[in-house]
C-alpha cells in the first residue's frame, strides 16, 4: 500500500514568516496530491490540490510544487498569519482509489 | 444548508453496546467514506461506496458494517463497542474517486467507557 511521510510534525514560526511542510509518497501511480487544514475540533477542509501534470499552484498565500520524480510535493504558506494555525495534511491519491492522509504537521504561528 | 451532515455529533456509551452513526450529502456526489481519525490524528480510511456499493473495505473489524440506502447516505453501525472504538469518525464524501478533493462532514466523537 501507500506509504505516506510528513515532514515536520510540528513547525511553530513568527507571524510573518514562511513555512514549508513536505510530504513524500511511495506509490508511482499517484496523481492527485492535496493539502487539507484541520483547526482544532473541526473538519479536515481542502486548501489546494494539485494534478500530476502540472509542477506548481498558487492561490494567494499558499502554494504546492510537485516533484514526481522524487515522489515528493509540498505545502508553501508565506507572509503567515495566526488563523494559518492549525494541522496540516498531505493525502496523495493512489491507484488503490483513496485518499492517504500523512501524520500531520502541527504548525503554531507566534505572533 | 451543511454539505455533509453527520449525527450525533458526540456519542458516549458503555463497552459492548451497539450504535450508529448517519451521514447524509446533498452535494449530489456519487462516492461517500468512513475515516477513523485516533487520538494522534491520524485519518485511516474504513469504507468507501461508491452509487451505493461497498469500493473499499479496509482492515477493519467485522464489528464495524456500513450501510448504504442511497448514494446520498451513509451509516455506520457497530457492534459490541470497544475501547479501542474511541476515536472522532468522519463521514466525507466527493464526485468519484479520482483526482477529486473530499467534503468531510463535521465528525463524530465516540467516546467508549
Amino acid at each position: 500500500g501507500e506509504n505516506v511521510e510528513q515532514h515536520p510534525s510540528t513547525l511553530s514560526v513568527q507571524e510573518g514568516d514562511s513555512a514549508v511542510i513536505k510530504c513524500t509518497y511511495s506509490d508511482s501511480a499517484s496523481n492527485y496530491f492535496p493539502w487539507y487544514k484541520q483547526e482544532l475540533g473541526k473538519r479536515p477542509q481542502l486548501i489546494i490540490d494539485i494534478r500530476s501534470n502540472v509542477g506548481e499552484k498558487k492561490d494567494q498565500r499558499i502554494a504546492v510544487t510537485l516533484n514526481k520524480t522524487a515522489k515528493h510535493f509540498s505545502l508553501h504558506i508565506t507572509e503567515t498569519q495566526p488563523e494559518d494555525s492549525a494541522v496540516y495534511f498531505c493525502a496523495p491519491l493512489g491507484g488503490a482509489q483513496k485518499l492517504v492522509f500523512g501524520q500531520g504537521t502541527r504548525l503554531t504561528i507566534n505572533p | 444548508d451543511t454539505a455533509v451532515s453527520q449525527t450525533p455529533k458526540y456519542l458516549v456509551t458503555q463497552m459492548g453496546n451497539d450504535k450508529s452513526i448517519k451521514c447524509e450529502q446533498n452535494l449530489g456526489h456519487d462516492t461517500m467514506y468512513w475515516y477513523k481519525q485516533d487520538s494522534k490524528k491520524f485519518l485511516k480510511i474504513m469504507f468507501s461506496y461508491n452509487n451505493k456499493e461497498l469500493i473499499i473495505n479496509e482492515t477493519v473489524p467485522n464489528r464495524f458494517s456500513p450501510k448504504s440506502p442511497d448514494k446520498a447516505h451513509l451509516n455506520l453501525h457497530i457492534n459490541s463497542l470497544e475501547l479501542g472504538d474511541s476515536a472522532v469518525y468522519f463521514c466525507a464524501s466527493s464526485q468519484g474517486s479520482f483526482e477529486a478533493g473530499y467534503t468531510f462532514g463535521s465528525g463524530t466523537r465516540l467516546t467508549v467507557v
